[in-house]
């Protein structure tokens, strides 16, 4: 069955990066692309960008280009997403979601059990 | 970027209730819409592909429709476990992005 594990809960200093990891299981690696959404507390869910697994190619939304990074490691089915320069407001819940379909995007059937980043100083 | 405006944001229904949800993106996006449900502290569940195809598992009284512009969500008969938040999203465009959502409450 597929599987999504993501890192533990992290606290951050504001200014500081916080990476987080998704390891996936279950199904083929690098034939589906990986998402990354976010939830702030009481808020809506709001998409950040992809990865392509098996390219590394990626794609990010227009709030966050400069200060995210999507990386992969095929030899261990597991993808990252770094987001850099911290503030308050990027605390939230992060999420991995795999595509749904084969090598495309076209929604998200599949979610990691989300990783809280706390941001305070 | 594509924006994507739900409606209403909130509503009140009571159990058997029909139920209508609203998602209009800011430009034409085809058929390429979909819906989640999310429950407090839980990951959201895909509900509906394709603006009207449902996912395995999900039950027939959840329906999609729409394209282009105007697209519906319907919860036939609103059941217990339906109290839930609802987003949709499109997929047309690589840049993907959400509703704001439409959280439905028991009256």
């Amino acid at each position: 069955q597929v599987q999504l594990v993501e890192s533990g809960a992290e606290v951050k200093k504001p200014g500081a990066s916080v990476k987080v990891s998704c390891k996936a299981s279950g199904y083929s690696f690098t034939s589906y692309y990986m998402h990354w959404v976010r939830q702030a507390p009481g808020q809506g869910l709001e998409w950040m960008g992809w990865i392509n697994p098996n390219s590394g190619g990626t794609s990010y939304a227009q709030k966050f280009q400069g200060r995210v990074t999507m990386t992969r490691d095929t030899s261990i089915s597991t993808a990252y997403m770094e987001l850099s320069s911290l503030r308050s407001d990027d605390t939230a819940v992060y999420y991995c979601a795999r595509d749904r379909r084969l090598r495309a995007v076209a929604g998200i059937d599949y979610w990691g059990q989300g990783t809280l980043v706390t941001v305070s100083s | 970027d594509i924006q994507m405006t739900q409606s209403p944001s909130s509503l009140s229904a009571s159990v058997g209730d029909r139920v209508t949800i609203t998602c209009r993106p800011s430009q034409s996006i085809s058929s390429y819409l979909n819906w989640y449900q999310q429950k407090p502290g839980k990951a959201p569940k895909l509900l509906i592909y394709a603006a009207s195809s449902l996912q395995s598992g999900v039950p027939s009284r959840f329906s999609g429709s729409g394209s282009g512009t105007d697209f519906t969500l319907t919860i036939s008969s609103l059941q217990p476990e339906d109290f839930a938040t609802y987003y949709c999203q499109q997929s047309y465009s690589t840049l993907v992005a959400f509703g704001g959502g439409t959280k439905v409450e028991i009256k």
